[in-house]
């Protein structure tokens, strides 16, 4: 249980585009998503959190108006990179809440997908 | 806020040696306490987990014990296997929060 779907896997994009990524939650309804960068060989970064139907919080220092996220059903949030350039080149993770469920789904807090690896050229 | 300091690597060790990463956290409160273990190109998966000082999470081999006087959670594992080759994180999560705060990682190479 507590599948969550991230798509695309990998992305090669041209500088200048914007590229949109997919999180979904297969078999649980998860009204709180998480968005995560994470830099070779370093941690994870949080970036924002992604509420249902609200508009998402943003850790400070990321771009909003460059990281755009939308978070319009129970069981999908989309982070999309506008004006791409190599500097977004990064692996990107998102995670779905599993915080009240029951178990087995609320085990672990977080239920990740397995990210999306997005080079600007 | 939460934060979280992990055993800087990476860490290479040989078959079937001990293995200790080390963690210590700062929260308010009363955490729960989470390693997770992200593969190489994956997401992270949940490894283990401790909710209350003294528990002892286990799984694959793998243990941590919730030591609040020390506010750490070291994770080990007696014989690590070259399919334990992986980053490790440790993450403290505060009582009624949701965002979780990851460690810096830990890299583990297994050589056979």
């Amino acid at each position: 249980g507590a599948v969550v779907s991230q798509h695309p896997s990998w992305v090669i994009c041209k500088s200048g585009t914007s590229v949109k990524i997919e999180c979904r939650s297969l078999d649980f309804q998860a009204t709180t998503m998480f968005w995560y960068r994470q830099f070779p060989k370093q941690s994870l970064m949080l970036m924002a959190t992604s509420n249902e139907g609200s508009k998402a919080t943003y850790e400070q220092g990321v771009e909003k108006d460059k990281f755009l996220i939308n978070h319009a059903s129970l069981t999908l949030s989309t982070l999309t990179v506008t004006s791409a350039h190599p500097e977004d080149s990064s692996f990107y993770i998102c995670s779905a809440s599993t915080q009240g469920l029951a178990t087995p789904y609320g085990n672990s807090p977080l239920h990740f997908g397995n990210g999306t690896r997005l080079t600007v050229t | 806020g939460n934060s979280v300091t992990q055993m800087e690597g990476p860490v290479t060790l040989s078959e079937e040696a001990f293995l200790t990463i080390n963690c210590t956290y700062t929260a308010t409160g009363y955490p729960s306490l989470f390693w997770y273990v992200q593969y190489p190109g994956e997401g992270l998966q949940l490894l283990l987990k401790a909710t209350k000082a003294d528990d002892k999470g286990s799984n694959k081999g793998f243990e941590a014990t919730y030591r609040k006087e020390t506010t750490s959670f070291h994770l080990e594992k007696g014989s690590v296997q070259v399919s334990d080759s992986a980053v490790y994180f440790c993450a403290p999560l505060g009582q009624g929060a949701q965002k979780l705060v990851f460690g810096q990682g830990t890299r583990l190479t297994i050589n056979p």
